[in-house]
């Protein structure tokens, strides 16, 4: 069935250090894949996303890659700050579905300054 | 503001009873999608609804329904309350409904089942 498989589920960095949150999907078809952060009692936000036909990109500190033939893509944050504390989730849509996200767990983040 | 508004933001009702969850979508939007997040869960997909229709269902159980109006708002019905219904409902809006571009969520609402 449509699965999204998030590791690791809590993650703690030194403030200045990379992190990188990695996802699997499990249906081939898939063709769009977001990053949200969501903090403490607020509502997901978009940070960057990446389509099926592109391998990797970048926004500032933050990057996505995307390996299509293994079915993975992850999340890399450079040069981390405090305020990147947050959980963050990757999604993917499904062939099969009309365009609605399926999200991974979740990865709560902490950065220690 | 996302410009996706939720009310109201939060909830508290007693088991067995019955509440409405609205959401307004962003202007312009025409899917709106029902989500629900436990504590320490992730965002578990409900339902989705393209300009009054509904175009896929989730996990979303039988005491649950949902509906999209005419002027695009959408409303999440909660039956027969129970303990575990406890949860922040989000509701998020797209433009279209093949792919999920420009999903942006709403502040959520915030239920307590007690």
């Amino acid at each position: 069935g449509e699965n999204v498989e998030q590791h690791p589920s809590t993650l703690s960095v030194q403030e200045g250090d990379s992190a990188v949150i990695k996802c699997t999907y499990s249906d081939s078809a898939s063709n769009y894949f977001p990053w949200y952060k969501q903090e403490l009692g607020k509502r997901p936000q978009l940070i960057i996303d990446i389509r099926s036909n592109v391998g990797e990109k970048k926004d500032q500190r933050i990057a996505v890659t995307l390996n299509k033939t293994a079915k993975h893509f992850s999340l890399h944050i450079t040069e981390t700050q405090p305020e990147d504390s947050a959980v963050y989730f990757c999604a993917a849509t499904f062939g099969g579905s009309q365009g609605n996200l399926i999200f991974g767990k979740g990865t709560k983040l902490s950065v220690k300054p | 503001d996302s410009g996706v508004t939720q009310t109201p933001k939060h909830l508290i009702t007693a088991t067995g009873q019955r509440v409405t969850l609205r959401c307004s979508p962003r202007s312009g939007d025409l899917s709106v999608y029902w989500y629900q997040q436990s504590l320490d869960q992730g965002l578990q997909f409900l339902i989705q609804y393209y300009n009054g229709e509904e175009r896929a269902k989730g996990n979303i159980l039988e005491r649950f329904s949902a509906q999209q109006f005419p002027d695009l708002h959408s409303e999440l019905n909660l039956s027969s309350l129970e303990l575990g219904d406890s949860a922040l409902y989000f509701c998020a809006s797209s433009v279209g409904f093949k792919g999920a571009y420009g999903y942006t969520f709403g502040s959520g609402t915030r239920l307590t089942v007690v």
